[in-house]
């Protein structure tokens, strides 16, 4: 079965960096494209962009040029994502979402705490 | 961008009773190549990850209930909870993907009267 694993909660200062993980199993990594979504506390699903699986090439939605980062592991199927320069207001949950055009299978969000 | 406005932001609705979510879309996700709407709909359960209800509009995931329905064209949709439940106690979201960004609603939170 398809799963999506991520890695666990962070809580970061400003002005560091995080990198957090999304693993999948149950289906062929490079077949389907990983997308990443943000949820600000309270807010609605925001989509930070995607990166193709197979050629590793990242395409970043508008407001998440620049600080924001898509690799990949294909060895371990796995995702990642990396922020620098953290910033309060990207205290949030971040999901990995598996990409069919609509989203089929989530995992479960990590969440980043940016705080002194 | 392609702006998707959810309608209302929130719904009390008893059990039992119907519950009806709409979305419009600022321009139309109705590919005409294949007469297919690229719309999607997610159910989002407190302190849960999003999961995918419904896709090119109509289309139920395999293991959601009868109860969830949508349709629409063009660039207005609706999902359709027939008959309201306990469980389904959710925020819901619609999704355009014909074209990147691929953009969500604000969502629609919807609870027992």
């Amino acid at each position: 079965q398809v799963q999506l694993v991520q890695s666990g909660s962070e809580l970061k200062k400003p002005g560091a960096s995080v990198k957090v993980s999304c693993q999948a199993s149950g289906y062929t990594f490079t077949s389907y494209n990983m997308n990443w979504v943000r949820q600000a506390p309270g807010q609605g699903l925001e989509w930070m962009g995607r990166i193709n699986t197979d050629t590793g090439n990242p395409t970043y939605a508008q407001g998440f040029i620049g600080r924001f980062v898509f690799s990949l592991d294909t060895s371990v199927n796995t995702a990642y994502l990396q922020i620098s320069s953290l910033k309060a207001e990207d205290t949030a949950v971040y999901y990995c979402a598996r990409d069919k055009g609509y989203f089929d299978f989530w995992g479960q969000g990590i969440l980043v705490t940016v705080s002194s | 961008d392609i702006v998707m406005t959810q309608s209302p932001d929130s719904l009390a609705v008893s059990l039992g009773e119907r519950a009806t979510i709409n979305c419009k879309s600022s321009q139309s996700v109705l590919y005409n190549s294949n007469n297919k709407n690229y719309l999607a709909w997610y159910q989002q359960k407190p302190g849960q990850s999003p999961k995918l209800l419904i896709y090119w509009t109509s289309t139920r995931v395999s293991g959601v209930p009868d109860r969830f329905s949508g349709s629409g064209s063009g660039t207005d949709f609706s999902l359709t909870i027939s008959s309201l439940q306990a469980e389904d106690v959710a925020v819901y979201y619609c999704q355009q993907y014909y074209s990147t960004p691929q953009t969500f609603g604000q969502g629609t939170k919807v609870e027992i009267k």
